[in-house]
């Protein structure tokens, strides 16, 4: 069973500029996390998806930041514009579902590691 | 608001000796702790989950328990090897209410041979 796939793996920008990330989640997981993890901490969720309707967003910074769950597979995050603080590791994650007592097995991708410059 | 409290933050243990990492968590109401592994450029990897009608769960050479009344739960592996060097998160949330994991801040564990 392929895993959570993510791209790119890299990416540097100048403050101010934009960027995408790409996350494609385990197939039949309806399910999908983004989350923040920042040099020395523990990850922290940005946003939560269950198929393409939104289930948590109140951690993601909405003046800069969205996402998107097209047809509730793939799913983008979207910043515009860069900060310097955004430099992070930004991880894609996928569980079955929720609302059951296995739903909670996050599966997580490699995650895109972003430096703002 | 929802917080998960990790010790120690970094850890250098024998081969061969055990490790112990122990986390504290402030919503009475969480009932799922996984414990995750990751390693340098990678995401990271469920090792071992525990779920509160459980007080403890063992897989080979990790295991993990759980107080419910202190609030803690910790991550024990005996005969440690290097391979088991990462950095080990705990974390805990409610499964029914779409499982948001709070995370602690990380243990890095190093095994020297």
């Amino acid at each position: 069973e392929a895993g959570v796939a993510q791209s790119p793996r890299y990416k540097i920008i100048e403050k101010r500029q934009s960027v995408a990330f790409w996350c494609n989640p385990i197939s039949g997981h309806a399910t999908l996390y983004w989350y923040q993890q920042i040099l020395g901490q523990g990850p922290k969720l940005l946003i939560q998806f269950q198929n393409n309707g939104v289930v948590d967003d109140s951690q993601l910074p909405k003046d800069r930041f969205s996402a998107e769950r097209l047809k509730g597979v793939d799913s983008t995050l979207k910043i515009q514009p860069a900060k310097l603080e955004d430099s992070a590791v930004y991880l894609c994650a996928s569980s079955p579902q929720t609302g059951r007592e296995k739903s909670n097995e996050q599966f997580f991708g490699p995650g895109t590691r972003l430096t703002v410059l | 608001g929802e917080n998960v409290e990790q010790h120690p933050s970094t850890l250098s243990v024998q081969e061969g000796d055990s490790a112990v990492i122990k986390c504290t968590y402030s919503d009475s109401a969480s009932n799922y702790f996984p414990w995750y592994k990751q390693e340098l450029g990678k995401g990271p990897q469920l090792i071992i989950d525990i779920r509160s009608n459980v007080g403890e769960k063992k897989d080979q050479r990790i295991a993990v328990t759980l107080n419910k009344t202190a609030k803690h739960f910790s991550l024990h592996i005996t005969e440690t090897q290097p391979e088991d060097s990462a950095v080990y998160f705990c974390a805990a949330s409610r499964y029914n209410q779409g499982g948001k994991l709070i995370f602690g801040q990380g243990t890095e564990l190093s095994v020297k041979p």
